[in-house]
């Protein structure tokens, strides 16, 4: 049973740029978030989707967008890249509508570098 | 702001010491915590959840936490640490009113030195 995959493992990306990370989740699970992990902080929240929608999005401005396909498997786009969004980017995975209590299980993460 | 802290940024323990980190949240809602580890080199891992009933909660790799709702904390445990324990740790709290948003506290560094 394949646990959650992202891909790609890295990217390098210069200012400007345009980046899609993809995502997909662990089987059997409908809901789908995502997370960027700064080096030395805890992974902060940027949105979740279920059903396809967006269902709750972080304190993120709008450069962060996503999608999630009818196969639950989501992507996250940034756009205009800064240097501050270098970071890694993990993707989370459960089972249920948002708030019910099921356990999200995270993937490796893709490592995102801007210069 | 909902908001969660973890006390140690940085702990060194010898092997079979004690430990104990320390986790606060900041609201005094109805909460559900987690405690996450990140071996290195790997993903993050569910090491214990609490949702309601029993305070103490029992995780996996004898690790354990207790939920006192009076100070807002939930402080991980484990009475002799390995080795292999070396990781970091993450704090995290779901707050219902949030849905499936996880609000992770920033880490604490654990190395056990053999």
């Amino acid at each position: 049973d394949a646990g959650v995959t992202q891909s790609p493992t890295h990217l390098i990306k210069t200012r400007g740029q345009q980046v899609t990370l993809r995502c997909s989740p662990k089987s059997g699970h409908d809901t789908v978030s995502w997370y960027q992990q700064a080096l030395g902080q805890g992974p902060q929240f940027i949105f979740q989707y279920y059903e396809e929608e967006e269902r709750q999005r972080g304190n993120f401005p709008d450069r962060f967008s996503g999608h999630q396909f009818p196969n639950y498997s989501s992507e996250l786009n940034v756009n205009a890249l800064l240097l501050g969004d270098s970071a890694l980017y993990l993707c989370a995975s459960s089972w249920g509508a948002p708030g019910t209590n099921n356990e999200q299980f995270f993937g490796p993460g893709t490592r995102l570098t801007v210069l | 702001a909902q908001s969660v802290s973890q006390h140690n940024h940085h702990v060194i323990l010898s092997e079979a010491a004690s430990l104990e980190l320390g986790c606060n949240y900041s609201y005094g809602g109805t909460v559900n915590l987690f405690w996450y580890v990140q071996y290195p080199g790997q993903h993050l891992q569910l090491l214990l959840k609490y949702f309601s009933g029993d305070p103490l909660v029992k995780g996996i790799k004898g690790f354990e936490a207790e939920f006192i709702k009076s100070k807002f904390s939930f402080n991980l445990r484990k009475p002799s640490v390995q080795w292999s324990d070396t990781a970091e740790y993450f704090c995290a709290v779901n707050y219902p009113s949030n849905t499936g948003k996880l609000i992770f506290g920033q880490g604490t560094t654990l190395q056990v030195k053999p």
